[in-house]
């Protein structure tokens, strides 16, 4: 089956950074565009960050815009997002999305997600 | 940005009968070069990542069961399931994607009655 898995989540303290990467398997990654969205705990989906198939054009939600970076690398079949300057209110499980991974055109691949909690 | 707006929050259907979700964006999501409405649902079980049910507003995703149906156009959208089962109880999200930033409804809970 094709497969994305998240990792890098974890506790850290506001102001503080992490890195989570997002690892493809088993589909056309470098074909993609791909994208990171979040769900924090008793809200709803929310789309964070997208990046085209080279990792020429990256868009941004106005929320983690300056403080977040998604980058790629076709060659490790990878995706990451860097994390800077975390609030409070970025503690969420982060999802990591292929848009036509499946041949449906839409976020047809999820991962399971990686929790991130912000907290002192 | 384009705010989806869903109806109800939640709902609560007996099994085997019909369950309707509306979904209303603030701008028309209509692609006129292609004909495509940019509109997606989504379907997100307790502890599962969500799971891709309709694409282009009516598109049915690879291995959705023909029970989930969309329709809609523009600024007005529906899911449908004709024939509510015990593993359809979850949360339904509906999702434009013609525009950055892209963005989801709120979410509706479906349960059964």
């Amino acid at each position: 089956d094709v497969q994305l898995a998240e990792s890098g989540g974890g506790l850290v303290q506001p102001g503080g950074s992490l890195r989570l990467a997002c690892v493809a398997s088993r589909f056309s990654f470098s074909n993609c565009w791909m994208h990171w969205v979040r769900r924090a705990p008793g809200k709803g989906l929310v789309w964070l960050s997208g990046i085209n198939a080279d990792g020429s054009r990256t868009n941004y939600a106005d929320a983690v815009k300056g403080r977040f970076t998604i980058s790629r690398d076709n060659a490790k079949n990878t995706l990451y997002l860097q994390m800077n300057s975390l609030r409070a209110e970025d503690t969420a499980v982060y999802h990591c999305v292929a848009f036509g991974g499946n041949s449906n055109d839409a976020f047809d691949i999820w991962g399971q997600g990686t929790m991130v909690s912000v907290s002192s | 940005d384009f705010v989806m707006t869903q109806s109800p929050d939640s709902l609560a259907v007996s099994l085997g009968e019909r369950a309707t979700i509306n979904c209303k964006s603030s701008q028309s999501v209509l692609y006129s070069s292609n004909n495509n409405n940019y509109l997606a649902w989504y379907q997100q079980k307790p502890g599962q990542p969500p799971k891709l049910l309709i694409y282009w507003a009516s598109i049915r995703a690879s291995g959705v069961p023909d029970r989930f149906s969309g329709s809609g156009s523009g600024t007005d959208f529906t899911l449908t399931i004709s024939s509510l089962q015990a593993e359809d109880v979850a949360v339904y999200y509906c999702q434009q994607y013609i525009n950055t930033p892209i963005t989801f409804g709120q979410g509706t809970r479906l349960e059964i009655k």
